[in-house]
């Protein structure tokens, strides 16, 4: 079965440069989530869209945005990196209900590594 | 933020013991998700419990959903090397818009050859 996309799956940057990662969600999901994970921490949720339109926002800084496309797959831009924002960003996606509630599949994930 | 207790924080066991943890919340939980992680990896679902009470297997792995909606155990049996790993309980409740999920801290399962 296609599963959660994500690109690059490494990705070297310095200090204060941009960084943009991709996710293609499992097709006909509706829903997509970025987390960040820091080494040895659970995920921390950073923002949600729910048919392309935003759902929720975590704890994201207001140096990230992100956005979902016509075709669902979505975009985390990330600008003025910094060196903490090394971490592993992950996608996830999934198809929710009307509770809000749907099971939610990762991706792989994307190393991010500022230095 | 709000965030699920998991424990063990890590576990130490011989090859084909079984093993056992389990996530507690102070508040209710409509569905509960049991993921493990591999060093560098995505999160990759094993179980997923949408009805209190529920008991679902996957393998050697059985999980539950909690009566009071408040708990949730995931159990290995017969425990083999590619067990290792770190495993996360997850939460989701019922609201406006689509749900994050809360994670419990994660446990670090060891096995000794």
């Amino acid at each position: 079965a296609a599963g959660v996309i994500q690109s690059p799956r490494h990705l070297i940057k310095e200090k204060r440069e941009t960084a943009t990662l991709k996710c293609y969600p499992i097709p006909r999901h509706d829903t997509v989530y970025w987390y960040q994970q820091g080494p040895g921490q659970d995920p921390q949720f950073l923002i949600s869209f729910y048919e392309k339109m935003q759902s929720d926002k975590g704890s994201i800084p207001d140096r990230f945005s992100a956005q979902q496309f016509s075709d669902y797959h979505s975009e985390l831009n990330m600008s003025s990196l910094e060196l903490g924002d090394s971490a592993l960003y992950f996608c996830a996606s999934s198809l929710t209900d009307s509770g809000g509630l749907g099971t939610q599949y990762f991706g792989p994930g994307t190393r991010l590594l500022v230095l | 933020g709000q965030q699920l207790n998991q424990s063990p924080q890590s576990m130490f066991i011989q090859e084909g013991e079984d093993v056992s943890m389990n996530c507690t919340s102070s508040s209710i939980f409509n569905t509960w998700l049991w993921y493990k992680q591999d060093p560098g990896e995505g999160p990759v679902l094993l179980i997923a419990l949408y009805k209190a009470g529920e008991l679902t297997s996957n393998g050697r792995l059985t999980a539950q959903f909690g009566i009071t909606r408040k708990d949730s155990f995931l159990n290995i049996s017969a425990s083999i090397p590619s067990d290792v790993g770190i495993y996360f309980c997850a939460g989701l409740k019922r609201g406006q818009g689509a749900q994050k999920l809360v994670f419990g801290q994660g446990t670090r399962l060891t096995i000794n050859p």
